[in-house]
């Protein structure tokens, strides 16, 4: 059974560009979350959706925005690119079981804004 | 804003030695916590989690620790292996349904031959 997918794998981009980045979710999964993270911290949480809605937002401006389509996959949308949003993002994929939270996550995307 | 600290940013163990990892909160409403691994160039892996109603949880190899009195978590790994190597994080769930997760800034663990 596959595992979080993300795609692009690196993505190379200046500043002012936009980009769209995206996750298929663990078959079965239909939460996705998505999360930045800076070299050298923790992840940060940006979004979570759920059946397709937004159940969640983090602390980032307007410019990031994302979806989720019907077969529960996701993209992340950031316009406007800045020099810090550099970082790796990650998707997770979720589901409540026997009262854990099983949260994977996919191999994240390397972004770099020059 | 509330936030997931660690009190040792780096740890060096002998392979063999057992390892204790700590992380300290700061939100009294949190009720549920994860430790993930993450090695070079992957996502975080899934380890082990706690509810807030449990003091201790044992996995294969780790146990979690949890004190809410002074609002701290350890995770201890037993007979580290050079596998283990990896930053080593403690996730926060604040909100009820388990969407927002505020992750420490990580230890990292150097398991020394």
């Amino acid at each position: 059974d596959a595992g979080v997918t993300q795609s692009p794998t690196h993505l190379i981009k200046t500043r002012g560009q936009h980009v769209t980045l995206r996750c298929s979710p663990i078959s079965g999964h239909k939460s996705v979350s998505w999360y930045q993270q800076v070299l050298g911290q923790g992840p940060q949480f940006i979004f979570q959706y759920y059946e397709k809605e937004e159940r969640g937002r983090g602390n980032f401006p307007d410019r990031f925005s994302a979806r989720q389509f019907p077969n529960y996959s996701s993209e992340l949308n950031v316009n406007a690119l800045l020099l810090g949003d550099s970082a790796l993002y990650l998707c997770a994929s979720s589901q409540w079981t026997s009262g854990s939270y099983e949260q994977y996550f996919g191999p994240g995307t390397r972004l770099t804004v020059t | 804003g509330e936030s997931v600290g660690l009190h040792l940013p780096t740890l060096s163990v002998q392979e063999g030695d057992n390892s204790i990892i700590n992380c300290a909160y700061s939100n009294s409403a949190s009720d549920y916590f994860i430790w993930y691994k993450q090695e070079s160039g992957k996502g975080p892996q899934f380890i082990i989690d706690i509810r807030s109603n449990m003091d201790k949880r044992q996995g294969q190899r780790v146990t979690v620790l949890l004190n809410k009195t002074v609002k701290h978590l350890s995770l201890q790994i037993a007979a580290t292996q050079p596998g283990d190597s990896a930053v080593y994080f403690c996730a926060e769930n604040i909100r009820n349904y388990g969407q927002n997760f505020v992750f420490g800034p990580g230890t990292r663990l150097s398991v020394l031959p």
